[in-house]
């Protein structure tokens, strides 16, 4: 079974500064994907990036990045110039790919993120 | 249209009422879940839709009856349910083949409150 950990359940950050999430997994599959969801107070959840594991680059999209080290199954997320937006519950989450045509994600328990002006 | 819409957005019922939650999409996704959701917690999977069959679901109560009627709608029918179901339920949708067959698209999700 895949289980996803998330160590830290609440964090703050200045805003404009960097905070970084961490994320371990634990599985025995070579083929899968990774995922970090941020769900605001407003609890609409909304996919932030996603990461292949056969794909070495660690995945990027604007502010957010990943450091994904595949040996160490550790799946971090990095936020640059916090905004006050970001304030949310984000969620690391492991997915692997499905012969049945259907694909359950395993989430992490959660890190409660809270940008101070 | 990129969006998974789910209605109502808040409910309160009765442990005798019969009432539906609606989840609908227009992104051509052919497989649907209802996830339940306490708060602070992640979610839990209860139910999969792949191409309007039911796939998985994973051992919830009778008291909690999916439908999928079409590719586009999701429903989750509910009677007789306890105060300890109150919780966010979340609906999501992916394509089934192809393309982005990882992403899972998110509702806002309906806060219910069982009386």
């Amino acid at each position: 079974a895949q289980t996803v950990t998330q160590s830290q359940p609440e964090m703050s950050v200045q805003e404009a500064e960097t905070v970084t999430l961490s994320c371990t997994y634990d599985t025995s599959e070579s083929n899968y994907y990774l995922f970090w969801y941020k769900q605001p107070p407003s609890r609409q959840m909304i996919l932030v990036i996603r990461q292949e594991a056969y794909k070495q680059q660690n995945a990027t999209e604007n502010r957010f990045s990943v450091n994904f080290q595949k040996a160490a199954k550790s799946f971090s997320l990095k936020i640059s110039d916090s905004q006050l937006g970001d304030t949310a519950m984000y969620f690391c989450a492991f997915m692997k790919p499905d012969s049945g045509g259907y694909q359950k994600v395993t989430f992490g328990t959660g890190t409660k993120l809270q940008v101070i002006p | 249209d990129t969006e998974v819409t789910q209605t109502p957005k808040h409910l309160v019922m009765g442990m005798t009422n019969k009432k539906s939650l609606k989840c609908e999409q227009h992104m051509g996704h052919r497989a649907m879940y209802w996830y339940k959701q306490k708060a602070k917690k992640p979610p839990e999977l209860m139910f999969v839709y792949s191409y309007e069959k039911l796939s998985i679901n994973e051992s919830v109560p009778s008291r909690f009856s999916p439908e999928c009627p079409n590719s586009s709608l999701l429903n989750l029918h509910l009677h007789a349910l306890q105060p300890e179901d109150s919780a966010l339920y979340l609906c999501a949708s992916r394509h089934a083949r192809g393309l982005d067959t990882d992403t899972q698209y998110f509702g806002p999700g309906t806060r219910l409150t069982v009386l």
